[in-house]
């Protein structure tokens, strides 16, 4: 069956980089594109970019340009979204969602989340 | 960039009744990609509803979305208990691809 398997928590200070990872199975890979998402406590959900599986190519959302890096190894189907420069602000939890390259169905499924926790 | 706007914040209905819940898009959504998603506490988001109005693999008949252009709707026929929990449409298909803030369905 279709699954997007993330990292563990991670707790960071302020200033520091966070990587989480994504890792595919059940599908073909470079079929689908995946997306990143977050979730702060008790907020609604934001789209953070997108990743191309095969080409690489990334599209960011604008307030997360400069700060966000996403990408991918396709030996183990699994992508990476790496987050500079964290603040107390950016306390939330961290989901990975495919999506149909050609054919957008919306995102689905989602991996589990990654909550990652900012604070000194 | 697409801003969505759901209403009501919070919808109180009982098992049984039917509910329906509004998504108005700042322009109109090309080719109708607007989604549906439902979001249990400590879950993950699940997609419902594609397309304004296609229902995602394993979605239960009694949910339905309908519309077009900026006004959208998902509609819930009879609610069981499960499907209380808090719902997020979606322009999706270029980016950036946005959310609605949510609509909080809780039992009265």
């Amino acid at each position: 069956q279709v699954q997007l398997v993330q990292s563990g928590a991670e707790v960071k200070k302020p200033g520091a980089s966070v990587k989480v990872s994504c890792k595919a199975s059940g599908y073909t890979f470079n079929n689908y594109y995946m997306h990143w998402v977050r979730q702060a406590p008790g907020q609604g959900l934001e789209w953070m970019g997108i990743i191309h599986p095969s080409g690489g190519d990334t599209t960011y959302a604008q307030k997360f340009q400069g700060r966000v890096t996403m990408t991918r190894d396709t030996s183990t189907s699994t992508v990476y979204m790496e987050l500079s420069s964290l603040r107390s602000e950016d306390t939330a939890v961290y989901y990975c969602a495919r999506d149909l390259i050609g054919d957008s169905r919306g995102f689905d499924p989602w991996g589990q989340g990654t909550l990652v926790t900012v604070s000194s | 960039e697409i801003v969505l706007t759901q209403s009501p914040g919070t919808l109180s209905l009982s098992p049984g009744e039917r509910a329906t819940l509004s998504c108005r898009a700042s322009q109109s959504v090309s080719s109708s990609y607007l989604a549906w998603y439902q979001q249990k506490p400590g879950q993950a988001p699940r997609l419902l509803i594609y397309g304004a109005s296609r229902r995602a693999t394993g979605i239960p008949d009694r949910f339905s979305g309908s519309g077009s252009g900026t006004d959208f709707t998902l509609t819930i026929s009879r609610l069981e208990p499960e499907d209380f929990a808090v719902y997020y449409c979606q322009h999706y298909g270029r980016p950036p691809y946005t959310f609605g803030q949510g609509t909080k369905l809780e039992i009265k």
